[in-house]
């Protein structure tokens, strides 16, 4: 089966670094994204990895290795507008055709 | 360019009754998407079309749902019958054949309330 795990829930502090971590069990694996969700709204694209590495974006920055099954996103100098869900998504291809399997999301507080 | 739109933004209808929603996406995407978003749970995908064709439907679909993409530009999502469990956010999202990353942009959502 298609399994993305991050965590529920994380806190930080206004002008922190924080570092949001994501695993994956996938199969026909082509790519990894991070969006970003405010709440009662749409997610927006932050990042996409297909090749393991870092690419850096700004204040984020996101990490792949695909050997392990492993991304993290990287947010630097934290603002209170960074309070969100980040949603980890593993594009897999499957029948001729690409889907997204998003994770559950994880919800970060960021706070003075 | 002015982002994937959804209609309506709300709906709250009664156990039994039929909804309907509507995507208009980005106007140069062939790609479209619609998933559904519980609170504190990711999307979950339920179809993709390719211009008018429905390429693949998720077993998240029963046969209360049904989605048309009639003229390959907007789409819209039929439940019949409706129950308490489908109440939900549902998003639209739609992306391009061309670039490098092909990423979906989501629209605003429908969030359906089913009492």
């Amino acid at each position: 089966g298609q399994n993305i795990d991050q965590p529920t829930e994380m806190t930080a502090t206004e002008g922190a670094i924080v570092q949001i971590n994501c695993t994956y069990q996938t199969s026909g694996f082509n790519g990894l994204f991070w969006y970003q969700q405010h709440a009662g709204e749409a997610p927006t694209f932050l990042s996409y990895n297909v090749l393991d590495g870092l690419e850096e974006k700004g204040r984020f920055s996101s990490f792949l290795s695909r050997s392990k099954g492993y991304s993290y996103l990287l947010l630097k100098e934290l603002q209170m507008k960074d309070s969100a869900s980040y949603l980890c998504a593993v594009r897999v291809r499957s029948g001729g055709y690409n889907k997204l399997i998003f994770g559950a999301g994880t919800r970060l507080a960021v706070h003075p | 360019d002015t982002g994937v739109s959804q209609n309506p933004r709300h709906k709250i209808t009664k156990r039994g009754q039929n909804v309907t929603f509507r995507c208009d996406p980005i106007s140069e995407h062939n790609r479209l998407y619609w998933y559904r978003q519980t609170l504190g749970q990711g999307p979950e995908f339920l179809t993709y079309f390719q211009n008018e064709a429905q390429l693949e439907k998720s077993r998240l679909l029963s046969d209360r749902f049904s989605a048309e993409r009639p003229k390959g530009s907007f789409s819209t999502l039929e439940i019949q019958r409706t129950e308490q469990g489908d109440s939900a956010m549902y998003l639209c999202a739609s992306s391009s054949k061309t670039g490098p990353t092909y990423e979906q942009y989501f629209g605003p959502g429908t969030r359906l309330t089913v009492t």
